[in-house]
């Protein structure tokens, strides 16, 4: 079982309603991220995070904003959701090396009407 | 063009049948080669890692990579209807923000009875 746990699982939410998309891991990894996946589509790195305080964008353009203010927690946050924010949202986290995978967590499907 | 192909299927085999999965990359720079495996409503988990060319087996699984041929598989043994799944080929590298990896769009297994 991951120990990387992701709430909400699903959110039906209004356009231009603020969410925030809660991330936490229970080990101790210094390296996060958000990744979004939509059907048939390769996953997309939106933000990243090496440690405490540390973020950083990702490859795909995004208007969430996340934050670090502690290594196990790293949420994401939309200010004014809309509906092409409709997707996958899924948080990981890793240790240094590239001989680590990653450890994703359930995700979270965000749907804005 | 995308750093990494990964053949779409989606794929329907019977139980017991060999699965091949395949995905090709454009950049030499890629140094780990994974195989994710997601189940439905899922995050992925990581299944197999490799960070040199030939075969590496685990179980009913075995991960080749051909870094000549920037080509790689998973070959799936004996499969399973628990082996229904999307699996994901993911590729690492250092970059000047740390390591770093791309995936394939998924491919989505179903074995049938």
């Amino acid at each position: 079982e991951a120990d990387i746990y992701q709430t909400p699982r699903y959110l039906v939410i209004g356009t231009g309603k603020k969410i925030t998309l809660e991330c936490s891991q229970t080990m101790g990894h210094d390296k996060m991220y958000w990744y979004q996946q939509d059907p048939g589509m390769e996953l997309h790195l939106i933000h990243y995070s090496y440690g405490v305080n540390s973020t950083e964008k990702g490859d795909l353009s995004s208007e969430s904003t996340v934050s670090r203010i502690r290594t196990e927690h790293f949420p994401l946050t939309l200010e004014s959701a809309r509906p092409s924010h409709t997707s996958q949202y899924l948080c990981a986290s890793s240790v240094p090396g590239l001989n680590y995978g990653y450890t994703f967590g359930s995700g979270t499907r965000l749907t804005v009407v | 063009q995308k750093e990494v192909e990964q053949d779409p299927g989606p794929l329907s085999v019977p139980e017991g049948a060999i699965v091949s999965l395949n995905c090709t990359y454009s950049n030499s720079a890629f140094q780990y080669f994974m195989w994710y495996r997601q189940y439905s409503r899922k995050g992925p988990e990581l299944l197999m890692y490799t960070y040199s060319s030939g075969n590496k087996e685990d179980g009913r699984f075995t991960a080749q990579v051909d870094k000549s041929s920037k080509y790689i598989s998973l070959f799936i043994r004996d499969s399973q209807p628990s082996d229904s799944a999307t699996y994901l080929c993911a590729l690492g590298r250092l970059t000047g923000g740390g390591n770093k990896l791309t995936f394939g769009t998924g491919t989505q297994l179903k074995v049938e009875l």
